[in-house]
């Protein structure tokens, strides 16, 4: 059975510094890998999809790597900012005998610190 | 913009009461789930629905049923809520592309935050 950890649970860092959120997964025969955002009380806002065959994805100051061989996946936030606080999740599908399964991590807290 | 609602952001309920939690999506998705979400846990796929009617148990089906008789709404059951079901619920959906797993792009509800006592 998939497990995704994500270390750490929470990360507290100054405005302006770029930051590397961790994503590690026990099984490497994955369809894609998911990063989501989530506000305190809110839902999941899909912030970037990789897919197996690729090695990276990047939107606007957001990029996210995947080392399915390792695997791991980061999601690298450049120059952060108070509005980037919210907590972090991963995601890694697995495709297999007609079904899927989506297996979530338990999540990074993140405080961006004025 | 997808837009999904949820019919409660706040719920208090009754251990033994009867709970329907409500979601709408206004972008004709033919998917749809319900996820809950627990400190330490993460969150876990309740149900899925692929279509009208059609459903699938996730991870937890236990202690909830779901009803979809129109595309734009999939309703969460709980028939006899227990204290152990208090947790945060969160609805989503997507569209179904030739080829793609339902479970790309997900749009995600607020949530409804349940409480039973």
């Amino acid at each position: 059975k998939q497990e995704v950890t994500q270390i750490p649970a929470a990360l507290s860092v100054p405005e302006g510094e770029n930051l590397v959120l961790n994503c590690s997964f026990t099984d490497s025969a994955i369809y894609n890998l998911q990063w989501f955002r989530q506000d305190p009380g809110k839902g999941l806002t899909s912030l970037l999809l990789i897919q197996s065959s690729q090695r990276e994805q990047t939107s606007g100051r957001l990029n996210a790597s995947l080392d399915k061989s390792s695997g791991r996946s980061t999601l690298y936030i450049a120059a952060s900012q108070p509005g980037d606080s919210a907590t972090y999740l991963c995601a890694t599908l697995y495709s297999g005998a007609g079904s899927y399964q989506l297996t979530f991590g338990k999540g990074t807290k993140l405080s961006v610190i004025p | 913009d997808v837009k999904v609602t949820q019919s409660s952001r706040y719920l208090v309920k009754r251990t033994g009461e009867k709970v329907f939690l409500e979601c709408v999506q206004d972008m004709d998705h033919e998917n749809m789930f319900w996820y809950r979400q627990d400190p330490g846990l993460g969150l876990r796929l309740i149900y899925f629905s692929y279509d009208v009617k059609m459903k699938e148990k996730g991870d937890i089906p236990e202690g909830y049923s779901v009803s979809r008789e129109k595309k734009e709404r999939f309703s969460l059951i709980l028939e006899s809520a227990s204290t152990n079901q208090t947790s945060m619920y969160l609805c989503a959906s997507s569209l179904v592309l030739a080829g793609e797993s339902p479970y790309n792009e997900q749009f995600f509800g607020p949530g409804t935050r349940l409480t039973v006592l």
